[in-house]
């Protein structure tokens, strides 16, 4: 299978924990997105890396929220402290850079926090 | 800003029936425009797009065209299957942005 992987597909955390969701894209992309999606709601974007650098970041990315890219491969979200809000679908998508409109989405992690 | 704004749902039709959802934008620039797809328990599957104004996408029988002159990018299906039954999101990006603006998408269910 050479689409996006996301792991874990589930994770339930209680409120005040730290998680850490991973991404792999297509190999050949070397653009990687992460958005959230709220139920009844369309993806939102959270940050962007082209390969390893991360160069965009949205409001919604509070300082309890970090990613990485080390390798300009796989990429990683963590969410620190995690709060009930936190709770939604975690997408990661990725696109090859000369038609980087068209992104690529894995299956997504959501996340529920009691 | 940028944004997308689609119809609301949820749609509910007979097999065979025809679809319409439609889809509007604000953009600054020359956005492309895509519907996607969510099946249930899935991610988002690109299901066509367009890259320029009078431009037809079109997949499986799907088609949408990038109405510039009324910001539209309505999907359109002629006679719809149960197995269309899913999530459909309209969406744009342009070269100003690296973030995809997505509708907050359009839940259909096709009965037989």
């Amino acid at each position: 299978d050479t689409g996006v992987s996301q792991d874990p597909r589930h994770k339930i955390t209680k409120r005040g924990q730290n998680v850490t969701f991973r991404c792999d894209p297509i190999s050949e992309h070397n653009r990687l997105y992460w958005y959230r999606q709220t139920l009844g709601q369309g993806p939102e974007f959270l940050t962007y890396f082209q390969n390893e650098a991360q160069l965009e970041k949205s409001r919604l990315l509070s300082d309890r929220f970090s990613a990485e890219r080390p390798k300009g491969s796989f990429s990683t979200l963590e969410i620190q402290r995690t709060e009930q809000g936190d709770s939604a679908m975690y997408l990661c998508a990725s696109s090859f850079r000369k038609s980087s409109y068209e992104q690529y989405f894995g299956p997504g992690t959501r996340l529920t926090v009691t | 800003g940028n944004s997308v704004t689609q119809m609301e749902g949820p749609v509910t039709l007979s097999e065979e029936a025809f679809l319409t959802i439609n889809c509007t934008y604000t953009a600054t620039g020359y956005p492309s425009l895509f519907w996607y797809v969510q099946y249930p328990g899935e991610g988002l599957q690109l299901l066509l797009k367009a890259t320029k104004a009078d431009d037809k996408g079109s997949n499986k029988g799907f088609e949408a065209t990038y109405r510039k002159e009324t910001t539209s990018f309505h999907l359109e299906k002629g006679s719809v299957q149960v197995s269309d039954s899913a999530v459909y999101f309209c969406a744009l990006g342009t070269a100003n942005n690296n973030d995809m603006r997505f509708g907050a998408g359009t839940r259909l269910t096709v009965k037989p």
